[in-house]
Formats: structure tokens, C-alpha cells, sequence
């Protein structure tokens, strides 16, 4: 019974490259939630999807990030042209959706910008 | 806006010394509360919930924790802690009606001596 999977782990990139962050949600899930959280604080709620569809996104840059839950495969967390600031362990988490409140986190992908 | 409050930001015990790690929110309406903690490499895992009705609630490894209403809190509490314990805790909060998103609170590092 595999859980909420992340990949890669760790991702380095050099300012001005794209990040791109998978997220497999627990098999029967069909919601996905990201999260990222900065040095020395707390998750803070980024973005909220279900099967390609946008439900919230009211915790997302304005500019360079974005994020899809196609209908086939993992979603994506897009970071375009990186700065420093961008630095931070990303989380994804995934519900069925007749709880969505009740959330199953993976293991995070920690993105140092360089 | 909501937000979630952590009091402690670190907090260092001996083991079998009690333990009570303080959260309050900033929501009027109905909520729900989660306590998730985060071991050392791993990822965030569920401690406890509380969606309605008795608000002490028990979650695992010997946790629990305390819905008051009035006061806006829901402090984690475990009478004896193990030098397992160690790991960083947060509170986090869904507002009904929002999405399902959670608040997280800054979370608390806890620390226990053998």
C-alpha cells in the first residue's frame, strides 16, 4: 500500500533554471495539496488540485510557479528561472476527497537553489 | 487572515518528564485540528485529530490532545515522553468550508535526553 510519493528527494539548481517536482498521490486519491516550507518556519499551503482541474491556488506566487494534475500521471510543481529565495523542502499531499481536511504527506522534495 | 500560534519554538525535556506543547488559532467558525509530527528524516505523519465531539482526543504513541473552544486551543499533551519523541511537532488547522487546506503553525522542536 504504497503512500504519497515524491521525486526526486533532493534537487539542485543553479539560479535562472527550472524546477519540476512530481508528486504520486496514494492510490484512490484523487486530490493533491502542496505545501512548502521554508528555514525555520512552518508548511505553508500552496496550491490545491484535483484531476486536471485548479480547485485553490491562493497560496502561489503570482509569478514563475505553477502546478498540474494531469489525468494520467503525477502532478507537477513548476519553478521557473529559480532564485535563491526558491530554496525550500516542497511537500505534496494527497486525500480522497470524502475528507479532504484529512491529508497523507510524502517525504518532500528539498529544492537548494545555488 | 487565519494563522495557527505555536508557543514553543524548542522545548528540551529529560525522558518521563510530561510534556505540553501549546496551539491557538485565529478562526471564529467550525474547525478542524490536526497535530502532525515530523521524526528525523521522515515525513510528516498524523498524531491525532479532532473533528467534533469529545474534544480530548487520543491519538497514537501515547498522545493527546485538548479542544477548548473558547479559548481557541488545542494543546498536545503526553504524560511521560521517550527519548523517541524527539522530532518536530506542528498544529495545523482546517477552517470548514476553505478547501480543505490546512494552517500550519511554525511548529515545535522537541528534544528529549535520555
Amino acid at each position: 500500500n504504497a503512500g504519497v510519493m515524491q521525486n526526486p528527494r533532493h534537487l539542485v539548481r543553479r539560479r535562472g533554471q527550472e524546477a519540476r517536482l512530481r508528486c504520486s498521490p496514494m492510490k484512490g486519491h484523487s486530490h493533491v495539496y502542496w505545501y512548502r516550507q521554508l528555514p525555520e518556519e512552518g508548511l505553508k499551503f500552496m496550491v490545491y488540485l484535483q484531476k486536471e482541474n485548479i480547485i485553490d491556488e491562493s497560496g502561489m506566487p503570482k509569478e514563475r510557479f505553477s502546478a498540474e494534475f494531469p489525468k494520467e500521471g503525477p502532478s507537477i510543481l513548476r519553478i521557473q528561472q529559480v532564485v535563491r529565495g526558491d530554496s525550500a523542502a516542497y511537500f505534496c499531499a494527497s486525500s480522497d476527497g470524502t475528507a479532504s481536511y484529512e491529508q497523507y504527506f510524502g517525504p518532500g522534495t528539498r529544492l537548494t537553489v545555488t | 487572515a487565519q494563522s495557527v500560534s505555536q508557543h514553543n519554538h524548542h522545548v528540551i525535556l529529560s525522558e518521563a518528564a510530561s510534556l505540553e506543547l501549546g496551539c491557538n488559532y485565529s478562526y471564529g467558525g467550525t474547525v478542524n485540528l490536526f497535530w502532525y509530527v515530523q521524526y528525523p528524516g521522515q515525513h510528516l505523519q498524523l498524531l491525532l485529530k479532532y473533528f467534533s465531539g469529545d474534544p480530548l482526543v487520543k491519538g497514537i504513541k501515547g498522545f493527546e490532545a485538548e479542544f477548548i473552544k473558547s479559548k481557541f486551543s488545542f494543546n498536545l499533551r503526553k504524560p511521560s515522553v521517550q527519548w523517541s519523541d524527539t522530532a518536530e511537532y506542528f498544529c495545523a488547522v482546517n477552517a470548514m468550508g476553505n478547501t480543505g487546506k490546512l494552517i500550519f503553525g511554525q511548529g515545535t522542536t522537541l528534544q528529549v535526553k535520555p
